[in-house]
């Protein structure tokens, strides 16, 4: 089955710092790779999403990429801010989503 | 507002008994989807429906069973309660499966003494 390595666990930036969360994946029949975000006490919500056939997406502050080749996808947020502070999750599709472990992102300013 | 509910929230559990967690959506998705979350080890796939009639096993299916009541209702059952089952437990519902994002309930965090 699928499984998904997420690094780092932890990730602490400066407000305006740029933040990179990086993921592998080990099914390369995977062909949907989402990005969701988690506030204490709540459900996670999408942020962003890539399918296979898309190397890179971009929606304002965030962006994802995708190298099917290598098998990894990765987070990029810019010019962060400190509500960009909570727990981040990588997923892998083929029948259902499986998740990284997450990564605790904390922003200071 | 249209979402996926869970009950209840909050729930205590003695060992050995058993309860059904809720689970509703209201968007008319076809696949929804069962995972705890425990503090390090991220969400974790207990079972899933991929469409109205029937269910699969997911990553930690042991100790828990699920039944799609219909397309809007999807719940999970803890037959025998034991204190690893202490977790919190999300369900989620999609368009089409897999292949679409996820939206999430608000979660259940049961706790097994």
């Amino acid at each position: 089955g699928e499984n998904v390595e997420q690094h780092p666990s932890t990730l602490s930036v400066q407000e305006g710092d740029s933040a990179v969360i990086k993921c592998t994946y080990s099914d390369s029949a995977s062909n949907y790779f989402p990005w969701y975000k988690q506030e204490l006490g709540k459900g996670p919500q999408l942020i962003i999403d890539i399918r296979s056939n898309v190397g890179e997406k971009k929606d304002q502050r965030i962006a994802v990429t995708l190298n099917k080749t290598a098998k990894h996808f990765s987070l990029h947020i810019t010019e962060t801010q400190p509500e960009d502070s909570a727990v981040y999750f990588c997923a892998a599709s083929r029948a259902a989503l499986i998740f990284g472990k997450g990564t605790t992102l904390s922003v200071s300013s | 507002n249209a979402g996926v509910t869970q009950t209840p929230k909050f729930q205590v559990l003695k060992t050995g008994q058993s309860m059904t967690l809720q689970c509703a959506q209201d968007m008319n998705h076809n696949s929804m989807y069962w995972y705890r979350q425990d503090p390090g080890m991220g969400l974790r796939l207990i079972y899933y429906s991929a469409s109205e009639g029937t269910t699969d096993k997911g990553e930690v299916p042991n100790g828990y069973n699920v039944s799609r009541l219909n397309k809007r209702e999807f719940s999970l059952r803890l037959e025998s309660a034991a204190p690893s089952q202490t977790s919190v437990y999300f369900c989620a519902s999609s368009e089409l499966g897999s292949s679409y994002g996820y939206t999430f309930g608000s979660g259940t965090r049961l706790t097994v003494v």
